[in-house]
């Protein structure tokens, strides 16, 4: 089936503007997962879904970020007042659920904040 | 201190080679390990999960983890020009379902 798809995949800001990113899990899978990559570096943790509970965000690096996924299937991760250092490739993963879960990441979003 | 530890290379081998990447954590309770590998300008891409100690082969990829040295391992043989690319380990903490990262291995192969 389809993997999982990111939109918009590129995404210029001006500091200060509100930015959403969308995310479209593998149909089916029940756990999904938001990372921050900067230039260089591996991904970081967000936050995670179990359907359309957000279990765990202990990873948001301020309240501007937010996310939602109210249906249990699309996801969309909001940044308000975006700063420069917001700077950075936003990845969705997603998997079926389950003790091993193995994580499926979608192309990711890669933001600009000018 | 970072928790997922590796070298950040690069690792240049020759073609044909075995190419060695390592990887350290520090979470004792780790119950799950991932090797990912992520082309320039491209999204992670699973490679390898291993869940015990001992080693695991696929094709030319062999994992080899080690829980009571806190080490994960990835051998890739009779490397390829298109094995370049960075080589990020993964591991999930106790009790968590998200994946924590190195920094990554840059891999070159060399033809």
């Amino acid at each position: 089936g389809a993997g999982v798809s990111q939109s918009p995949r590129y995404k210029v800001a001006k500091r200060g503007q509100d930015v959403a990113l969308r995310c479209d899990p593998i149909s089916g899978h029940v756990s999904l997962f938001w990372y921050q990559q900067a230039l260089g570096q591996g991904p970081e943790f967000l936050t995670y879904f179990q359907n359309e509970a957000q279990l765990d965000k202990s990873g948001l690096p301020s309240d501007r970020f937010f996310a939602e996924r109210p249906e249990g299937s699309v996801s969309t991760l909001k940044i308000q007042r975006t700063q420069q250092e917001d700077s950075a490739v936003y990845l969705c993963a997603s998997s079926e659920g389950g003790q091993k879960e193995t994580q499926y990441f979608g192309p990711g979003t890669r933001l600009l904040v000018l | 201190q970072k928790e997922v530890e590796q070298n950040s290379g690069p690792l240049s081998v020759p073609e044909g080679a075995i190419a060695s990447l390592n990887c350290t954590y520090s979470d004792r309770g780790s119950q799950s390990f991932f090797w990912y590998r992520q082309y320039s300008g491209k999204s992670p891409e699973l490679i390898m999960s291993i869940y015990s100690n001992g080693d695991k082969e696929d094709g030319r990829f062999t994992a080899q983890l080690n829980k009571a040295s806190q080490y994960v391992s990835l051998l890739i043989r009779d490397s390829q020009p298109s094995d370049s690319a960075t080589y990020l380990c993964a591991v999930t903490d106790t009790g968590r379902r998200a994946l924590t990262f190195g920094s990554g291995t840059r891999l070159q192969v060399q033809p």
